[in-house]
C-alpha cells in the first residue's frame, strides 16, 4: 500500500514565480491537510480539504495561496508570486476519514525561493 | 504564549540511558494528544498516542495529565536509532481536524 506521495520533492522558484506543489493521499483516504514548516519550527497548519471542497482553510495565508482536491487527481497546493519567505518544507497528510487521529504524512516538497 | 511548548534540547545521552521529554499545551479543550517523531529533513511520523491513564510501547510511555494541561514522553533504554527530533502534537479544539505542532526536542543518543 503505497503511502502519501508528493511532488517535487524539491521545487526551486525565483521570486514573482508561482508554485505549484502536488500531494497523492494514501488509496481510500479523502481527507487531505497541508502544513508548512519553517526552519528551525514546528509545523504549521494550512488548509484541510475533501474531495471538491474546502473544509478548514484558517491557516492559509490571505492572499496568493490556494488549494484545491478535485474529484480526480492528486491535491494542489499553489502559492502564485512568490517571496523568499515562503522558503519552507510543506508537507501533505492524508487520512482516511476526518479527525486528528491517523494522519499520514508523505515526505514534502522542499520550496526555495531565491 | 506558544500554544504548545517544548524544550528544544538537544538531549545528550549515551547508549541505554532513560531519558524524558515534557511538554505543555495552551488549550484545555484540546482532545487528542500524540508524540510523532521526526528525523532530519523527512516527514514526520507518529509515534504514539497519548491518553489519560497513560500508555506504553516498548521502551516508550506517554503520559498526560488533563489538570496541568502537561504531556511527558518517556524512553528507556536508548538506542542510536532514537536520535531524532520528537514533536508534541494536539489537535485544535475548534476543528477537531487540525494538528498543532510543537516545535520539537532534538534527541542525540550517542555510543
Amino acid at each position: 500500500n503505497a503511502g502519501v506521495m508528493q511532488n517535487p520533492r524539491h521545487l526551486v522558484r525565483r521570486r514573482g514565480q508561482e508554485a505549484r506543489l502536488r500531494c497523492s493521499p494514501m488509496k481510500g483516504h479523502s481527507h487531505v491537510y497541508w502544513y508548512r514548516q519553517l526552519p528551525e519550527e514546528g509545523l504549521k497548519f494550512m488548509v484541510y480539504l475533501q474531495k471538491e471542497n474546502i473544509i478548514d482553510e484558517s491557516g492559509m495565508p490571505k492572499e496568493r495561496f490556494s488549494a484545491e482536491f478535485p474529484k480526480e487527481g492528486p491535491s494542489i497546493l499553489r502559492i502564485q508570486q512568490v517571496v523568499r519567505g515562503d522558503s519552507a518544507a510543506y508537507f501533505c497528510a492524508s487520512s482516511p476519514r476526518g479527525g486528528a487521529n491517523e494522519q499520514y504524512f508523505g515526505p514534502g516538497t522542499r520550496l526555495t525561493v531565491t | 504564549r506558544k500554544e504548545v511548548e517544548q524544550d528544544p534540547g538537544p538531549f545528550n545521552v549515551p547508549e541505554g540511558a532513560t531519558v524524558a521529554f515534557n511538554c505543555t499545551y495552551s488549550n484545555s479543550a484540546s482532545q487528542s494528544f500524540f508524540w510523532y517523531r521526526q528525523d532530519c529533513r523527512k516527514e514526520p511520523k507518529l509515534l504514539m498516542s497519548v491518553y489519560s491513564s497513560g500508555n506504553e510501547d516498548g521502551r516508550f510511555t506517554a503520559q498526560l495529565n488533563r489538570a496541568s494541561q502537561y504531556i511527558s514522553l518517556l524512553i528507556r533504554d536508548s538506542k542510536l536509532s532514537d536520535s531524532a527530533t520528537y514533536l508534541c502534537v494536539v489537535n485544535s479544539p475548534g476543528g477537531y481536524n487540525k494538528l498543532i505542532f510543537g516545535a520539537g526536542t532534538r534527541l542525540a543518543v550517542h555510543p
